[in-house]
């Protein structure tokens, strides 16, 4: 067990729909990290967030955002779903934010879009 | 650019066998780390180790090891003795300045499927 959380852990929904899928990081962790992983494209970063605030956007559509709540959850918000959105996306948290942080990996929410 | 490659797709190896996943990758980073995950079946990604570029002695840790070579810009896996429970998918990623702009972006590389069979 990482420490860190996600929910839910399964979701299947339509296409247009929007979801929310939730992050804790490990305690006393300040950076959170998105990930999607697809068959197709791999491991790819989305977005990484440090105190609260955005540091790093990857290969995030501009459908898909996200935040970093003061309490250092986070949350990504998917919206107007493709069926190409299915996947398992991944939360990480670290320590710090600079390159070499060893990042944690969360369990998964694995979304299915039908 | 940086990128990782893991050349090998999947490996199948009997119980006891030693195995080795290699990992190349490129960047024009002098500091850079490189890293190993796990992704058993159950899907959950598991950090294995952290190197950074200035650390080129190699590393065991029970069964694992792992040989960092910046000759020939590798960073293999070995696991001594396989056993059933190493049945996973397994990921090489780097992270480097120049890549990830001072930030901790991870690119990964397409992962080795290692089944082991009993």
């Amino acid at each position: 067990d990482s420490g860190v959380t996600q929910t839910p852990k399964h979701l299947i929904t339509a296409t247009g729909q929007r979801v929310t899928l939730r992050c804790s990081p490990r305690s006393g962790d300040l950076s959170v990290y998105w990930y999607q992983q697809s068959l197709d494209q791999g491991l790819q970063f989305l977005i990484q967030y440090y105190n609260g605030e955005e540091r790093a956007k990857g290969n995030i559509l501009e459908r898909f955002s996200a935040q970093q709540f003061p309490d250092l959850h986070s949350e990504l918000n998917l919206s107007s779903l493709e069926l190409g959105d299915s996947a398992l996306y991944f939360c990480a948290s670290s320590v710090g934010g600079r390159e070499g942080d060893t990042q944690y990996f969360g369990p998964g929410t694995r979304l299915t879009v039908l | 650019a940086q990128k990782v490659t893991q050349a090998q797709t999947e490996i199948s190896v009997v119980e006891k066998e030693d195995v080795t996943l290699d990992c190349v990758y490129e960047t024009r980073d002098t500091t850079y780390y490189l890293f190993w995950y796990k992704q058993p079946p159950s899907g959950e990604l598991v950090f294995l180790i952290r190197r950074n570029s200035f650390d080129e002695q190699n590393e065991i840790s029970g069964r694992y090891s792992w040989n960092f070579q910046k000759s020939t810009s590798s960073f293999n896996f070995t696991i001594t003795a396989s056993q059933v429970v190493d049945s996973a998918v397994y990921f090489c990623a780097l992270s480097g300045p120049m890549f990830s702009g001072g930030y901790n972006k991870l690119i990964f590389g397409a992962g080795t499927r290692l089944a082991v069979h009993p």
